[in-house]
């Protein structure tokens, strides 16, 4: 099974700190994403990357960016942490589209980040 | 991204009843996926839907494909307390990025 692993369950961080969130794949996908959930709002789209060095911005990518240096690793960073951003942030891959559509995005468990 | 709108946000069932969520576009959908998300976990992948009028089961879950493919739904038979969660709607269509209903949260009162 296609395996996503994010590297914190729980982070709690200052407002103004850089937070780096990472997420690794284990099955050679092309397509990587980041997500925040929020009660009420669901999954909103934050960047994406569709292959390494490559990104594009999602929904909400204000305070956001993201970096993909490694096919497997996709990291996303809060420049200047605030409470706002206080959320849970989901990272997902898939194959490329086609494929994708038959087997669906895979979700690590998530990291809930706190910022007070 | 352009929208899916879900309803209802919240279903409260005993055990035992039906269960219903639908997931509604203003435009017309290529396909069409479909989550669960147990509390304090992650969405998980449970289907896709293709064709116009589709319709697939899985155990005493059904998913249907609208005929015009502007909408879609997930029909529970029986609730069990297993079936908690949240359940995600998703569209892909004309691209590979899925942009997310609100989802419905389905509470089982045993």
């Amino acid at each position: 099974d296609v395996k996503v692993t994010q590297s914190s369950r729980y982070l709690v961080k200052r407002t103004g700190e850089k937070v780096f969130l990472e997420c690794v794949q284990d099955m050679d996908h092309e397509n990587m994403f980041w997500y925040r959930q929020d009660p009420g709002l669901g999954l909103r789209l934050i960047y994406f990357s569709y292959d390494v060095k490559m990104k594009e911005k999602g929904d909400i990518p204000e305070g956001y960016s993201v970096s993909r240096e490694k096919k497997e690793r996709f990291s996303l960073i809060l420049e200047s942490a605030s409470t706002n951003q206080t959320s849970m942030y989901l990272c997902a891959s898939s194959l490329s589209y086609g494929t994708a559509q038959l087997y669906g995005y895979t979700f690590g468990s998530g990291t809930r980040l706190t910022v007070v | 991204g352009q929208q899916v709108m879900q309803i209802p946000q919240y279903q409260h069932v005993q055990e035992g009843e039906d269960f219903t969520t639908y997931c509604n576009s203003s435009t017309t959908l290529s396909n069409i996926q479909w989550y669960k998300q147990r509390p304090g976990g992650h969405p998980v992948f449970l289907i896709q839907l293709v064709k116009s009028g589709e319709v697939k089961k899985q155990k005493r879950l059904t998913f249907q494909f609208g005929e015009a493919k502007k909408n879609s739904s997930l029909h529970i038979t029986a609730t069990q307390t297993t079936d908690v969660g949240t359940y995600f709607c998703a569209r892909s269509g004309g691209s590979y990025i899925p942009t997310f209903g609100r989802g419905t949260s389905l509470i089982v009162h045993p």
